[in-house]
């Protein structure tokens, strides 16, 4: 039983492209997050919706669109693809936001702008 | 603002060595501390974590203290073994306004573990 899964695994894509990457959580946890690791492995926090709620939208281009259609879900839509986009995203659950919450991740999906 | 150093790595042991990997951090308020590994391939995954000063979290072999006096969360195992190589993430939420749970996270420290 997978807690937190992400598809694809893999997403090559031209330049130019819109896409986009689905992440489901079975932990019935109410927040859900979007991380990106770059080529380096920093990984820094993009996104966190509570209860369908978005709380958290750093620095982050609007290109990329979150969505979250119910408590389990959080896609991510990339438009406009860049080369710089090239990154792991990782999606992360937890129940409750404060800082005692523990986070669980996905597998990530490694996204490669050509 | 709020931030997490960790040891530059990569950091190479023999089997059933002895692992530090020091973690020190600047927050405002008490935040919480955890550390995560993340293997070849793979997500992260929660090792351990401490919610407050002097707490200890402990998982699988792996130990850390929060030392809130010297600002520090080192990560420590008595003997390693191969099946430890991974990269391990120490990372700090300290809630701030509104409680976001947002993770800050240190760079990584990759440890490779030879026979």
């Amino acid at each position: 039983d997978t807690a937190v899964s992400q598809t694809p695994k893999y997403l090559v894509t031209q330049m130019g492209n819109d896409k986009s990457i689905k992440c489901e959580q079975n932990l019935g946890h109410d927040t859900m997050y979007w991380y990106k690791q770059d080529s380096k492995k920093f990984l820094k926090i993009m996104f966190s919706y509570n209860n369908k709620e978005l709380i958290i939208n750093e620095t982050v281009p609007n290109r990329f669109s979150p969505k979250s259609p119910d408590k389990a879900h959080l896609n991510l839509h990339i438009n406009s693809l860049e080369l710089g986009d090239s990154a792991v995203y990782f999606c992360a659950s937890s129940q409750g936001r404060q800082p005692f919450s523990s986070q669980y991740f996905g597998p990530g999906t490694r996204l490669t702008v050509l | 603002g709020n931030s997490v150093t960790q040891m530059e790595g990569p950091v190479t042991l023999s089997e059933e060595a002895f692992l530090t990997i020091n973690c020190t951090y600047t927050a405002t308020g008490y935040p919480s501390l955890f550390w995560y590994v993340q293997y070849p391939g793979e997500g992260l995954q929660l090792l351990l974590k401490a919610t407050k000063a002097d707490d200890k979290g402990s998982n699988k072999g792996f130990e850390a203290t929060y030392r809130k006096e010297t600002t520090s969360f080192h990560l420590e195992k008595g003997s390693v073994q191969v099946s430890d190589s991974a990269v391990y993430f120490c990372a700090l939420s300290d809630g701030g306004s509104g409680n976001t749970g947002k993770l800050i996270f240190g760079q990584g420290t990759t440890l490779q573990v030879k026979p």
